[in-house]
């Protein structure tokens, strides 16, 4: 069984810190990594996707890959309470599956 | 952008029904998905479909079946409604299966 596994949390950061986020997978051909933010009661929505080792930036968003140990991170820099919400890790594994982790909630405080 | 609409936002049916939902994707992808989403258990891939009347079973097929009669429409169906399909349902679409899917707003569904 290919898993994705996240911490739950809820993660708690003051208003203008890092939030650092996390997730391993377990299929080590994996090609594919996603981050999608998802709001209580709405759809995800796609943050950062990331296909090669190492950082990919983008405005206060930081994907971070290192697939010989098997985990993708997500760094929030200047973190804003309207980035409360829960984050999904995704990773493709190959054919047409792209298995969700159970997702981080994170809690900003103003 | 890439603009996938879901029928309705709520849905409330009983058991037994035959329940229809329906994905509209204005992007030409190839592939549509849908997904029920639960508490604490993620994203569980229900159906594929990588082409119109093409279709592969999911992790938790049981229960619904689906429907591509055109290229921007995917159609998830409940054959006979039961307690334990109450969840939100969600439809997504890509380009390619590698590549990030896109979600509609989803459909959460109460069977009573």
């Amino acid at each position: 069984q290919k898993e994705v596994e996240q911490n739950s949390g809820p993660l708690s950061v003051p208003e203008g810190a890092i939030a650092s986020l996390n997730c391993t997978y377990s299929d080590r051909g994996s090609q594919s990594f996603f981050w999608y933010r998802q709001y209580s009661g709405k759809s995800p929505e796609l943050i950062m996707f990331i296909y090669s080792n190492g950082d990919k930036e983008d405005g206060r968003f930081t994907a971070q890959l290192n697939k010989a140990s098997q985990y993708v991170s997500l760094l929030i820099r200047d973190s804003q309470p309207s980035d409360s919400a829960t984050y999904l890790c995704a990773v493709h594994t190959g054919g047409f599956k792209t298995i969700f982790g159970a997702g981080t909630r994170l809690f900003v405080k103003a | 952008d890439v603009k996938v609409t879901q029928s309705s936002r709520y849905l409330v049916k009983r058991t037994g029904e035959k329940v229809f939902l329906e994905c509209v994707q204005d992007m030409d992808h190839e592939n549509m998905f849908w997904y029920r989403q639960d508490p604490g258990l993620g994203l569980r891939l229900i159906y594929f479909s990588y082409d119109v009347k093409m279709k592969e079973k999911g992790d938790i097929p049981e229960g619904y079946s689906v429907s591509r009669e055109k290229k921007e429409r995917f159609s998830l169906i409940l054959e006979s409604a039961s307690t334990n399909q109450t969840s939100m349902y969600l439809c997504a679409s890509s380009p390619q299966v590698s590549q990030p899917q896109h979600f509609g707003d989803g459909t959460r569904l109460s069977i009573l």
